[in-house]
């Protein structure tokens, strides 16, 4: 089956650094790759995703970044505010015949220092 | 409003003692999942269902129970709830369209479960 490896499982940035977030994936069949954010209590949400047929998407401060060739994809959030304090999880997807598959990264707990 | 509700949010109960956590979304989308989340873990699938009547494993099943009986419902059930079973809990609804693919999942708000 799928595996999803994220890294790191923690990060601290000053506000205004960027911060960046990677994952990487081992089944090729995987077609869209969504970013959730979970505030503290709160449920994920989607922040941003991306299609195996696209190589970038940017959407104001975070962009994500796909390599189909070397099975990974990365979150580039800029100009970090407190508010990006959250914890991160990538996620790999397919669907195959009526079958459906979501895997999540274990998640990055990202911290920004005012 | 689009969503998925999910209750109790929090719930302490003994060993032993059989529960229910409920899951509705109101989306109509075939597809159904469990999770539960648990530090340095992430969200681990427990269960999902693609469709009423079809349910199968996630990659944590053991101690737990669902149902699909409706679209709309996909019930946890712990039938002998045990403390390495308190985590927090995550419905979920993932809509598949036809020519676009797989998209997002829509999260309840999630129950915190403590078996004591």
């Amino acid at each position: 089956g799928e595996n999803v490896e994220q890294h790191p499982s923690t990060l601290s940035v000053q506000e205004g650094d960027s911060a960046v977030i990677k994952c990487t994936y081992s089944d090729s069949a995987s077609n869209y790759f969504p970013w959730y954010k979970q505030e503290l209590g709160k449920r994920p949400q989607l922040i941003i995703d991306i299609r195996s047929n696209v190589g970038e998407k940017k959407d104001q401060r975070i962009a994500v970044t796909l390599n189909k060739t070397a099975k990974h994809f990365s979150l580039h959030i800029t100009e970090t505010q407190p508010e990006d304090s959250a914890v991160y999880f990538c996620a790999a997807s397919k669907h195959s015949g009526g079958y459906q598959k979501v895997t999540f990264g274990i998640g990055t707990k990202l911290q920004v220092i005012p | 409003e689009a969503q998925v509700t999910q209750n109790p949010r929090y719930l302490i109960t003994v060993t032993g003692k059989k529960l229910t956590v409920t899951c509705s979304q109101n989306m109509n989308h075939e597809y159904m999942s469990w999770y539960r989340q648990d530090p340095g873990l992430g969200l681990r699938q427990i269960y999902y269902s693609m469709n009423v009547e079809v349910t199968d494993k996630g990659d944590v099943p053991e101690g737990y129970k669902v149902s699909r009986k409706e679209k709309r419902n996909f019930p946890l059930i712990l039938e002998s709830p045990s403390p390495n079973q308190t985590s927090l809990y995550f419905c979920a609804s993932i809509p598949y369209f036809r020519g676009q693919g797989n998209t997002e999942a829509f999260f309840g708000q999630g129950t915190r479960l403590t078996v004591v």
